[in-house]
């Protein structure tokens, strides 16, 4: 089972601050997901990062993937508390059947 | 259109006994997925079903089973249940499965094991 490092674990901030969540792991990914969760909820796909290096935009979320494919940063700017969730990384198993999660980052946006 | 639908909800156990949790998949949707998301960790793999047959299966006790029904709605059975099972389980809807569809999750069903 490919192993995904998340970190921080919790994040609370203030509405208006900037933000950077990390996924970290020692295996290649041929490519890597990032899902919020809020609670009550389940995980909602927010981008799938594919090529070394990549950067995609959603809205104010930037989402890049390193250049080895081994990690991918989350930046959130100006962050509102409607960004208040539970922020997963996850990559497809070898076998194609299986998404492997990090624990996830809970990040906490108070006015 | 409708998501992931599950029932029930929420659901009180004591160890040994066992439950049934069901899942409707996205109507068009032939595979479904199963994930066990204990709190404060991130979702754990536990099967998946295509067409009423298994594809995959993480790391679980035999006392975890599933089926796919023709209609493609799925139940996951577990069995002997200790107090570790509690946690929340997700079912996930995908066209095909695999790596190159995306999976719709549904709002879970909270098990709790006293």
């Amino acid at each position: 089972t490919q192993l995904l490092e998340q970190s921080p674990q919790f994040l609370s901030i203030q509405e208006g601050e900037n933000l950077t969540v990390y996924c970290n792991s020692s295996s290649v990914f041929s490519s890597l997901q990032w899902y919020r969760q809020e609670p009550g909820e389940g995980p909602v796909l927010l981008v799938t990062v594919v090529t070394g290096g990549e950067v995609k935009k959603l809205k104010r979320l930037t989402f890049q993937f390193g250049d080895a494919r081994k990690d991918s940063s989350l930046h959130i700017t100006a962050a509102q508390p409607g960004d208040t969730g539970l922020y997963l990384c996850a990559a497809w198993s070898n076998s194609g059947y299986a998404l492997n999660f990090g624990k996830g980052t809970s990040l906490l946006v108070t006015p | 259109d409708a998501g992931v639908t599950q029932s029930p909800t929420h659901l009180i156990k004591t160890r040994g006994q066992h439950v049934t949790l069901r899942c409707s998949p996205i109507s068009g949707h032939k595979s479904v997925s199963w994930y066990q998301q204990v709190l404060g960790q991130g979702p754990q793999f536990i099967f998946q079903y295509y067409e009423k047959e298994e594809r995959g299966r993480g790391n679980f006790p035999d006392r975890f089973s599933a089926r796919q029904f023709p209609n493609y709605s799925s139940e996951l059975n577990v069995n002997a249940l200790l107090l570790g099972d509690s946690a929340l389980y997700l079912c996930a809807s995908s066209v095909l499965g695999g790596a190159s569809d995306t999976q719709y999750f549904g709002p879970g069903t909270r098990l709790t094991v006293l």
